[in-house]
């Protein structure tokens, strides 16, 4: 069955850490895998990942896909409160019935 | 528990067609999203609900239309389709407003 999890469910750090999202997924006809930032409105779009091995930067926040073991990360180094958040990882997979897969999502919270 | 289901998959439409996408939710939520998503970019907020009866415009708007009849139905209407508007639709739900669970999406080509 195809799948999306997200580790951990939940973390709390304090400011200044570096943090590490996963995503892994288990999908036919992967086509690309986003990260989302989820707040109090609309999700806001991170990343777009569709090639093993190249990191993406934004600022604080990093990712890479590794499609051979089939997973993927978000770094986000030197947290703020501001980083708190809901962090969606979704898994693009046409043709095989979903377009989309969602994960649960990762649960954030930086104390300051 | 299906959760949130989304109808059609996949569709095609010519310049000027009508459409329904149809969005269920099983899971009581009284908040509902519709969202488009265009290649290599964000969601944008389409409408939402906040409960059956209630709709609001969210940031694109035009050229669709919604209605909230009951807590687990939220269609997208789209009138005379356009090109703009080929991109894949999202429908969401959440119990407050934050928190979402989504569809799997509906992919519609415009030509």
């Amino acid at each position: 069955e195809d799948k999306v999890v997200q580790s951990p469910l939940s973390l709390v750090v304090h400011e200044g850490d570096t943090v590490t999202l996963n995503c892994s997924y288990e999908v036919t006809n992967f086509r690309s895998l986003l990260w989302y930032k989820q707040e109090k409105k609309a999700p806001t779009f991170l990343f777009m990942l569709t090639s093993s091995g190249i990191e993406k930067k934004s600022g604080r926040l990093s990712s890479i896909l590794d499609k051979k073991e089939l997973f993927s990360i978000l770094n986000i180094t030197a947290t703020q409160t501001g980083d708190s958040a809901i962090y969606l990882c979704a898994v693009e997979a046409p043709n095989t019935g979903n377009q989309f897969y969602f994960g649960t999502g990762t649960s954030l919270t930086v104390i300051p | 528990n299906a959760g949130v289901t989304q109808t059609p998959k996949f569709r095609i439409l010519k310049i000027g067609q009508s459409m329904t996408l149809q969005c269920t939710q099983d899971m009581n939520h009284n908040y509902m999203y519709w969202y488009r998503q265009d290649p290599g970019m964000g969601l944008k907020l389409i409408y939402y609900s906040v409960g059956a009866g209630i709709t609001d415009k969210g940031e694109v708007p035009n050229g669709y239309n919604v209605s909230r009849s009951t807590t687990e139905d939220f269609p997208l209407r789209l009138e005379l389709a356009a090109p703009s508007q080929t991109s894949v639709y999202f429908c969401a739900t959440s119990i407050t407003n934050y928190g979402y669970t989504f569809g799997s999406g509906t992919r519609l080509t415009v030509v």
